[in-house]
């Protein structure tokens, strides 16, 4: 089976604008988490979709947001770029519903906010 | 509150010599316990896992972690580590508190195993 895929790879943004990061998760997996990893904070999740519906979200701002398709492909986008926001965005897919059994991660969307 | 703490945020080891990366946790709740691996500019990959059953898990590399629920540790072990051993690894808990623990894992903040020649 493919892996976790995530687009792009690298991403160069000024302060202000809005990104869209993509992923397509395993094929079969209905579960799409989302993380940010900084230095300093670590691995952080943002939210989790299952067959288009966010079931669970992080504390992150407003400016996060994400979608799922009917094809379990996720996208997260975010809005009104700080420099803060300068991250590794990984992706995460998981095959079950109720229980976070293990989870796989894409090669994750390098995000520079300048 | 439920909270994941490695111990130690960097190793080194010669090649060759035994490794233990600590992990702790704190939970009211029922867990199901994770190691991660991350290399340079890549994403995590998974290492070993523990649902239910035998405490001691096995996992790829010759990596081994053991739950110990009354202490509520999940330590990783390799018996003789090798120059590729060298990344960041990451310990994460699913804590089973309903929604609030949908497609969340939990990650401590990482130990960085350096092995040296």
């Amino acid at each position: 089976k493919a892996g976790v895929t995530q687009t792009p790879r690298y991403l160069i943004k000024t302060r202000g604008q809005q990104v869209t990061l993509s992923c397509s998760p395993i094929s079969g997996h209905r579960s799409v988490s989302w993380y940010q990893q900084t230095p300093g904070q670590g691995l952080q999740f943002l939210f989790e979709y299952f067959s288009e519906t966010q079931r669970n979200k992080g504390n992150f701002p407003g400016r996060f947001s994400g979608r799922q398709f009917s094809n379990s492909r996720s996208e997260m986008n975010v809005s009104t770029l700080e420099l803060g926001d300068s991250a590794l965005y990984l992706c995460a897919s998981s095959s079950t519903g109720i229980r976070t059994y293990e989870q796989y991660f894409g090669p994750g969307t390098r995000l520079t906010v300048t | 509150a439920q909270s994941v703490t490695q111990l130690d945020s960097q190793v080194p080891v010669f090649e060759e010599a035994p490794v233990e990366l600590r992990c702790n946790y704190s939970s009211s709740v029922s867990v199901y316990l994770f190691w991660y691996v991350q290399y340079p500019n890549q994403g995590l990959q998974l290492l070993l896992k523990y649902l239910s059953g035998s405490t001691l898990v096995k996992g790829i590399n010759g990596f081994e972690a053991e739950f110990n629920k009354s202490q509520t540790s999940f330590h990783l072990r390799k018996p003789s580590v090798h120059i590729s051993d060298t990344a960041e690894y990451f310990c994460a808990v699913s804590f089973n508190a309903g929604g609030t623990s949908y497609g969340k894992l939990t990650f401590g903040q990482g130990t960085i195993l350096t092995v040296h020649p």
